[in-house]
């Protein structure tokens, strides 16, 4: 069964713009990462937090935890059409395992 | 490194036909996991290893579906025989513990049963 679950599932935003993504799961975790898949790739590792973390940045991006909430978000700043991608949470919750979302399609226009 | 490596990228093949994918993970990574992504079900896990040995095989649809990891640098999925229903992409990754379980993924493997 899925854990997390993006919103929204799809994004159209402009060059420049800043792009917000949240995902929410349902069981506890050890950590949530984020990944984005490019048209015909695979998954690419973006970021990962910790679940005694509340926030974290690399580069563009910044992420929050909400372990009360059971809920995390993915932020873009001044985004690029590069960025035109899916963009999936997963949850680790002890097991090795990483269950993904469906994903979120994030549309960047020049 | 070269990464996770998939072969083949593509595969085009007749329902009833046996289909092998194959898989090189990273070198010095201790798990491995075979996914299956479509537009209806999304990203599934089908099955993973740690240090060759099949841990979790839930996801394993059918008795069709079988995967096996005879040393640390190659896995194979194998379907027989092929149905329709199996098209879909194919993703291998891999992970090590030091890693904190970040997996990284290979190209995948498209697979088209008609």
């Amino acid at each position: 069964s899925q854990q997390g679950e993006e919103d929204p599932q799809a994004l159209s935003i402009q060059e420049g713009e800043n792009a917000t993504m949240n995902c929410s799961y349902k069981t506890s975790i050890n950590n949530l990462q984020w990944y984005r898949q490019n048209s015909g790739r695979g998954l690419v590792h973006l970021i990962l937090i910790r679940s005694n973390e509340r926030e974290k940045h690399s580069g563009r991006l910044r992420v929050t935890l909400d372990t009360s909430k059971k809920s995390s978000s993915l932020l873009i700043t001044a985004s690029r059409a590069a960025d035109t991608a899916s963009y999936f949470c997963a949850t680790e919750g002890g097991s090795e395992k990483l269950v993904f979302g469906k994903g979120m399609k994030l549309t960047v226009n020049p | 490194d070269a990464g996770v490596i998939q072969s083949p990228r593509h595969e085009v093949t007749e329902m009833g036909q046996e289909v092998t994918l194959r898989c090189k993970p990273i070198s010095g990574h201790n798990s491995l996991f075979w996914y299956r992504q479509t537009m209806m079900r999304g990203l599934e896990l089908l099955i993973y290893f740690n240090n060759n040995v099949p841990i979790d095989d839930s996801g394993m649809p059918e008795d069709r579906f079988s995967a096996k990891m005879p040393n640390a640098s190659f896995s194979t999925l194998k379907i027989q025989p092929s149905e329709p229903r199996d098209s879909a992409v194919y993703f291998c990754a891999s992970s090590s513990r030091q890693g904190q379980q970040v997996q990284y993924f290979g190209a995948g493997t498209r697979l088209s049963v008609l």
